[in-house]
């Protein structure tokens, strides 16, 4: 069966760069979640979009901005970085609340982003 | 604020020796509560989903419970290839939130 998939796999960039992460949903799901992942930690929640919309903002830093596109594929934009950034990103996907009574959501393998 | 507590926060076993990881929580009203195993450096491996009180699934060596303060993940004759982080969370329900909110996760080590 098809997974999420997240591209870059791995991503080194330098403090105040910027970096692009992106995410491509089950097929037919329509909801994208972002989760930021540090060494040693649980997943925290940034940001959520349905139908292209956001539908949910966490502790996302307003360095950060992120879109879902018409193909529900989304991406995280990420400026200025910070050594804190380092960590892993993870995309997870969903059927819509319209669609779906079992809320499941289904992660992707990851962006490991390095800030040196 | 939705807050899950896992424990204990690692666990080793010898392979054949069942036990039981605890996930407790505390949520305005719980949408669904769902276990993930996480390897290293992977993504979180979609487990179960529990709605309500009561409620049981079970996959292969797993099996999970549910009451309304707590859930239990029971692995019964675990084997080696179980070694890894298992992660509870918790969505609260109301509007278009459907965020999931993680505990700090259970690392399991399964000795031959």
């Amino acid at each position: 069966a098809a997974g999420v998939i997240q591209s870059p796999r791995h991503l080194i960039k330098e403090k105040r760069e910027t970096a692009t992460l992106k995410c491509y949903p089950i097929p037919r799901h329509d909801t994208v979640y972002w989760y930021q992942q540090g060494p040693g930690q649980d997943p925290q929640f940034l940001i959520s979009f349905y139908e292209k919309m956001q539908s949910d903002k966490g502790s996302i830093p307003d360095r950060f901005s992120a879109q879902q596109f018409s193909d529900y594929h989304s991406e995280l934009n990420m400026s200025s970085l910070e050594l804190g950034d380092s960590a892993l990103y993870f995309c997870a996907s969903s059927l819509g609340w319209q669609r779906s009574t079992s809320y499941e959501q289904y992660f992707g393998p990851g962006t490991r982003l390095t800030v040196t | 604020e939705d807050q899950v507590t896992q424990s204990p926060e690692a666990l080793r076993l010898q392979e054949g020796e069942s036990s039981s990881l605890n996930c407790s929580y505390t949520v305005s009203g719980l949408r669904g509560l769902f276990w993930y195993r996480q390897d290293p450096g992977k993504g979180p491996e979609f487990l179960f989903t529990l709605y309500s009180a009561g409620e049981e699934k079970e996959k292969e060596r797993l099996k999970a419970t549910l009451t309304k303060k707590e859930s239990f993940l029971h692995i019964t004759a675990p084997k080696p290839e179980d070694s890894a982080t298992y992660l509870c969370a918790v969505q609260a329900r109301g509007g278009s939130n459907y965020k999931l909110t993680f505990g700090k996760g259970t690392l399991l080590t399964v000795n031959p």
